[in-house]
Parts: C-alpha cells; sequence; structure tokens
C-alpha cells in the first residue's frame, strides 16, 4: 500500500484567513515533504521532515509553517497568504528518514499524495 | 552542476503509436538515482520507476520501458502502443548529492504527452 492521503483537495482563502493542510500515510515512511507546484512546472520542496524533526527548510515564507504531529501526520499550517501562493500543494512521503549513513546513501522514493488545489483570492 | 533536461515539452501521438520521452542528466556524483514520475491532469505524482546509477539494465514494465545509457547520462523512457490514459505530464528526476539523506530531487521540466483516440 503506497498511499499518502491529503485533505482537503480543493482550498479557496482570502489573504486574511487562516487555515490548514493536512497529510497522513500509514507506509510507516519515517520522512515527509511538502512540495509547492504551479502550472505546467515541475515541483518545488518547501520542507521536509526526518524522523518528525524538521531538516528542510528551502527558504520558505513564514506565512507557511510546517507542523508533523507524529511520524504518520504532517501539517502544513497558512496565513496571510498572497494571490501568488496559489497552487497545487503536495504531500510527500519515503521509507527511511535521513540520519542514517553518510550522504550519497541509498535515496527512497518518494510516494505522493493527490494534492490540494489552493486558491488565494 | 546537477541538473536533468527534458528536451520535448509536448508530444502529441495517436493512439497505438510507441513514444519516447527523453531524459538527459548532469550529475558530478558516482553514485545516484533516477526516477520518472507521471503526473495525469488529476495532479497525483505517480511514482513510475527509480533507478540507481550501477543498474545499467534496461527495465520493462508491461507497455513501459526505460532504457539506462550512463556514457550518454540519459534515461528515457518508452510506451509501446500508446492509449489514452497515457495522457499527463512525465518528469524525470534525479537524486541531489548536496543533500546528503534527506532526499532533495532534481527535478526535469517535464514533457506533456497528449495520446489522441
Amino acid at each position: 500500500d503506497t498511499e499518502v492521503t491529503q485533505t482537503p483537495k480543493h482550498l479557496v482563502m482570502g489573504m486574511t484567513n487562516k487555515k490548514s493542510l493536512k497529510c497522513e500515510q500509514h507506509m510507516g515512511h519515517r520522512a515527509m515533504y511538502w512540495y509547492k507546484q504551479k502550472a505546467k512546472k515541475p515541483p518545488e520542496l518547501m520542507f521536509v521532515y526526518s524522523y518528525e524533526k524538521l531538516s528542510i527548510n528551502e527558504s520558505v515564507p513564514s506565512r507557511f509553517s510546517p507542523e508533523c504531529p507524529n511520524s504518520s501526520l504532517l501539517n502544513l499550517h497558512l496565513h496571510a497568504l498572497q494571490p501568488e501562493d496559489s497552487a497545487l500543494y503536495l504531500c510527500a512521503s519515503s521509507r527511511s528518514g535521513g540520519g542514517q549513513g553518510l550522504a550519497g546513501g541509498p535515496v527512497d522514493t518518494q510516494y505522493f499524495g493527490p494534492g490540494t488545489r489552493l486558491t488565494v483570492l | 552542476a546537477q541538473k536533468v533536461t527534458q528536451a520535448q515539452t509536448e508530444i502529441s501521438v495517436v493512439e497505438k503509436e510507441d513514444v519516447t520521452l527523453d531524459c538527459v542528466y548532469e550529475t558530478r556524483d558516482t553514485t545516484y538515482y533516477l526516477f520518472w514520475y507521471k503526473q495525469p491532469p488529476s495532479g497525483e505524482l505517480v511514482f513510475l520507476i527509480r533507478r540507481n546509477s550501477f543498474d545499467e539494465q534496461n527495465e520493462i514494465s508491461g507497455r513501459y520501458s526505460w532504457n539506462f545509457q550512463k556514457s550518454t547520462s540519459s534515461f528515457n523512457f518508452t510506451i509501446t502502443a500508446s492509449q489514452v490514459v497515457d495522457s499527463a505530464v512525465y518528469f524525470c528526476a534525479l537524486s541531489d548529492p548536496n543533500a546528503g539523506n534527506n532526499r532533495k530531487l532534481i527535478w526535469g521540466l517535464g514533457t506533456s504527452l497528449a495520446v489522441n483516440p
């Protein structure tokens, strides 16, 4: 079972709203990811959590706030977004969480959820 | 510099034609991983294949096949007897050697495949 679920599927919010995106996996994966994808572009990495700790923040604006309550859940809290933040937000997970072995070790497959289409008005 | 080039932005074929999607990569690493993902209009990125740099065997999975050639730094993807359901954007990706175990990927820009009935 390689299923990653995301809720909601669609979200429309105003620039003053606060909302959250949710991601869940039950594959026992120890790394989870948030990506942002604009139309006709590849996904852009935002955050990586390894063993429930934030390991990569790709200089994402503070209006995006990730949270990993446990090894199965990943949230993305949104506040005071701009219209240019409208995009498809994808969550992914991979088996091992990093911190094991040396750089250049085996790279596990990332499995993606269906995404949340976010529109900021 | 690490880079993935998918030179074909859009491809349009008629059903049952064979089609090859090109992927050329650049890396300074001797150990690396390559991936192909499919993204249908629904948006979900679907994993297709993962290949490490030590395994140059070609792979076939049903109508899909992959040709990995280190000599030309290419990892091309062929769909045989294409079907309308193959219509999607296909991304090739390369593991980032700077990312250690944190699993960053370097993505190509994608090839949009339209299979017409």
